[in-house]
């Protein structure tokens, strides 16, 4: 069975400062794909980034980057010059590509933005 | 259009009501979720639809009933549901439900039962 863990429910970052968000994962599968979300409070999940687990290379999308470190079973993000519109929930989560096909979530962290 | 609409965005029933919340999406998607998600915690997986079959269901009671009428539609059929039941309900969709690819979600129908 899979398994993802967020151990921060809370984190605070000043505006224009970097981030590092927590995620570490179990499974007994080769492949699978790691996510990351965002939820604001008007409640849509929004897709921030990907990483298979065959890529060798760190995801990046803009100020989102993940460091995936498959030995560990870590894949925390990384927010880079945080903006008050970061301040929101966010989620990890991990798909099999042999199974279910069917993302499980983490707890979440819920980031706020300071000025 | 990368979008997912859901409707009601709101919904109050009784637990003797029948009511159904609706999923759209017309990206061409071949793969719908529904998901439930209890207030500060996660989105539960409940069903997962696959060229309009049910693929997954998540040992979720029969009070909620799914329905996949076409490709582009998704409901989810309440009756006699019970205070519990009161979640956030997502609906998502991805193009072939398969590896790589990213689920868009919805913003969700708020679902009260008194």
């Amino acid at each position: 069975a899979q398994k993802i863990t967020q151990t921060q429910p809370g984190m605070f970052v000043q505006e224009k400062e970097a981030v590092t968000l927590d995620c570490t994962y179990d499974t007994s599968d080769q492949s699978y794909g790691l996510f990351w979300y965002k939820q604001p409070s008007s409640g849509e999940m929004i897709f921030l980034i990907y990483q298979g687990s065959y890529d060798e290379q760190n995801a990046t999308e803009g100020r989102y980057s993940l460091n995936f470190q498959k030995a560990r079973k870590s894949a925390n993000l990384v927010i880079s010059a945080s903006q008050l519109g970061d301040s929101a929930m966010y989620f990890c989560a991990m798909r099999d590509d042999t199974g279910r096909r069917a993302l499980t979530f983490g707890s979440g962290t819920r980031l706020q933005v300071q000025p | 259009d990368t979008e997912v609409t859901q409707t009601p965005k709101h919904l109050v029933m009784g637990m003797t009501n029948k009511k159904s919340l609706k999923c759209e999406q017309h990206m061409g998607h071949r793969a719908m979720y529904w998901y439930k998600q209890k207030a500060k915690k996660p989105p539960e997986l409940m069903f997962v639809y696959s060229y309009e079959k049910l693929s997954i269901n998540e040992s979720v009671p029969s009070r909620f009933s799914p329905e996949c009428p076409n490709s582009s539609l998704l409901n989810l059929h309440l009756h006699a549901l019970q205070p519990e039941d009161s979640a956030l309900y997502l609906c998502a969709s991805s193009h072939r439900g398969v590896g790589d690819e990213k689920l868009f979600f919805g913003s969700g129908t708020q679902l009260s039962v008194l």
